[in-house]
C-alpha cells in the first residue's frame, strides 16, 4: 500500500521559516519524481515544487511564486522529501500536499496545514 | 505559463444521469514528438486529498470505474461520467504537465 505522510505544518509569523517533511512507503521512492502542491480557498490547487529522481540528477523546479524562498530536497535512504520554506507570506497559507510519481500525480498524502499569520 | 480554465464551475445532476465537464488550456498541451496530450484529471471528495482519475488525457488510472472517460486533444478536453453515482460527489480538476504544472479551478459536482 502506498503511503505519503506529511508533517511539520503549523502557525508561523510572516517572514518566518518552516520545514515540511514527507515520509513515503509502498513504492520505489528513489525512482519517483516528488512534488509539493498546495491548496487554498483563494487559489485552489497550486503546484509548488518538484524534485526528480537520481537518474534525472535530482533536478529541481519551482513555481514562480516561491522561487528563491522555498527549497525542495530529498533523502532516498529515508524515502523522504522535504520543503524548506523561508520568508513566508500570508499568501503561502494553505494545505500542503506531498505528491508525485512522475509527470502526473498518482500518489497524494493527506496534507499538512500551514498558516502564515501574525 | 499555461492557464487552465474549467467549466462549469458547478453543476447538479441526478443519480444515473450523464455528466460532461470541460477543461481548456491557453496553449496546446499536445506534444508533437510523441502525439501525447499532457493532461490529467483528478477527483477530490469532501475532506479528502485529490485522487488521480485520468492521465494522457484519456488513460484511466488502475481501479478507476469505467464510467469515467477522458477525451479531447490540443486545447480542449472533456471529462465524462456516463452514469453519475452518489459517491461521485466531488470537485474535479484538470492538470497540465507539459510546461511546468498548472491546475484548473475545478468543477464541483453535486447530486440532486
Amino acid at each position: 500500500e502506498v503511503k505519503l505522510e506529511e508533517s511539520g505544518g503549523g502557525l508561523v509569523q510572516p517572514g518566518g521559516s518552516m520545514k515540511l517533511s514527507c515520509a513515503a512507503s509502498g513504492f520505489t521512492f528513489s525512482d519517483a519524481w516528488m512534488d509539493w502542491v498546495r491548496q487554498s480557498p483563494e487559489k485552489g490547487l497550486e503546484w509548488v515544487a518538484e524534485i526528480r529522481s537520481k537518474a534525472n540528477n535530482h533536478a529541481t523546479y519551482y513555481a514562480e511564486s516561491v522561487k528563491g524562498r522555498f527549497t525542495i530536497s530529498r533523502d532516498d535512504s529515508k524515502s523522504s522529501v522535504y520543503l524548506q520554506m523561508n520568508s513566508l507570506r500570508a499568501e503561502d497559507t494553505g494545505i500542503y500536499y506531498c505528491t508525485g510519481l512522475r509527470l502526473w500525480f498518482a500518489y497524494w498524502g493527506q496534507g499538512t496545514l500551514v498558516t502564515v499569520s501574525a | 505559463n499555461i492557464m487552465m480554465t474549467q467549466s462549469p464551475s458547478s453543476l447538479a445532476v441526478s443519480a444515473g444521469e450523464k455528466v460532461t465537464m470541460s477543461c481548456k488550456s491557453s496553449q496546446s498541451v499536445l506534444y508533437s514528438s510523441n502525439q501525447k496530450n499532457y493532461l490529467a484529471w483528478y477527483q477530490q471528495k469532501p475532506g479528502q486529498s485529490p485522487k488521480l482519475l485520468i492521465y494522457w488525457a484519456s488513460t484511466r488510472e488502475s481501479g478507476v470505474p469505467d464510467r469515467f472517460t477522458g477525451s479531447g486533444s490540443g486545447t480542449d478536453f472533456t471529462l465524462t461520467i456516463s452514469s453519475v453515482q452518489a459517491e461521485d460527489l466531488a470537485v474535479y480538476y484538470c492538470h497540465q504537465y507539459l510546461s511546468s504544472r498548472t491546475f484548473g479551478g475545478g468543477t464541483k459536482l453535486e447530486i440532486k
